[in-house]
């Protein structure tokens, strides 16, 4: 059974720190792997997508990589503002079309000003 | 860009009552639509995969008679909590998914449940 781990569960810094993320799986069997933003009582804002046969994308001031092999992803966030403070969540997709997402608890982000 | 919505965005129920929310896709054909739960600081958690026009199929642990999940039309799933609980309250969100682009799951704004 796929279980998706993202560690720190929560992260204070200040404003104009580069900051990471961490998540892990279990089963490197994925089609793809994919980082979202969740603020509070709302829903998911889609960041970034990497495809199992990629090892990285970027979208801004956001780096996402996979090594499939060690199940592994980060999301790296340059130079956090405090529109940057949201809970991120990592999700791996089980399969081709027609598959939910497993996605893991998040990680709680704090930028202070 | 895909979009899909919820409605109601919230619901607060007496406990033993029915509450039906809908997941449409505003300008796309939806061949599938996903159903998750997340509780207070938790994970989304997978309740159910619908395919239009057929049954849909529930996650280990997920009582198919309690939530209902109805996907009638390319543009619209229902789920219905029936018979609500406290323990049922929770932050509902659908997803769907395209033909063209079945790759990409487009999530819902998400509806929340409280049941007194």
């Amino acid at each position: 059974k796929q279980e998706v781990t993202q560690i720190p569960a929560a992260l204070s810094v200040p404003e104009g720190e580069n900051l990471v993320l961490n998540c892990s799986f279990t089963d490197s069997a994925i089609y793809n792997l994919q980082w979202f933003r969740q603020d509070p009582g709302k829903g998911l804002t889609s960041l970034l997508l990497i495809q199992s046969s990629q090892r990285e994308q970027t979208s801004g001031r956001l780096n996402a990589s996979l090594d499939k092999s060690s199940g592994r992803s980060t999301l790296y966030i340059a130079a956090s503002q405090p529109g940057d403070s949201a809970t991120y969540l990592c999700a791996v997709k089980r399969g081709q079309a027609g598959t939910a997402l497993i996605f893991g608890k998040g990680t709680t982000l704090s930028v202070s000003s | 860009g895909a979009v899909v919505s919820q409605h109601p965005s919230w619901v607060i129920c007496k406990s033993g009552t029915s509450v039906k929310i809908e997941c449409r896709s505003l300008d796309f054909q939806a061949t599938t639509m996903f159903w998750y739960r997340q509780f207070p600081k938790q994970s989304l958690m997978l309740m159910a995969t619908s395919n239009e026009g057929s049954k849909a199929t529930y996650e280990q642990g997920v009582e198919k008679d309690k939530f209902l999940i109805n996907h009638a039309s390319l543009t619209l799933s229902t789920l219905t909590v029936t018979s609500a609980h406290p323990e049922d309250s929770s932050f509902y969100i659908c997803s769907a998914t395209s033909s063209r682009a079945q790759d990409t799951q487009y999530f819902g704004p998400g509806t929340r449940l409280t049941v007194l």
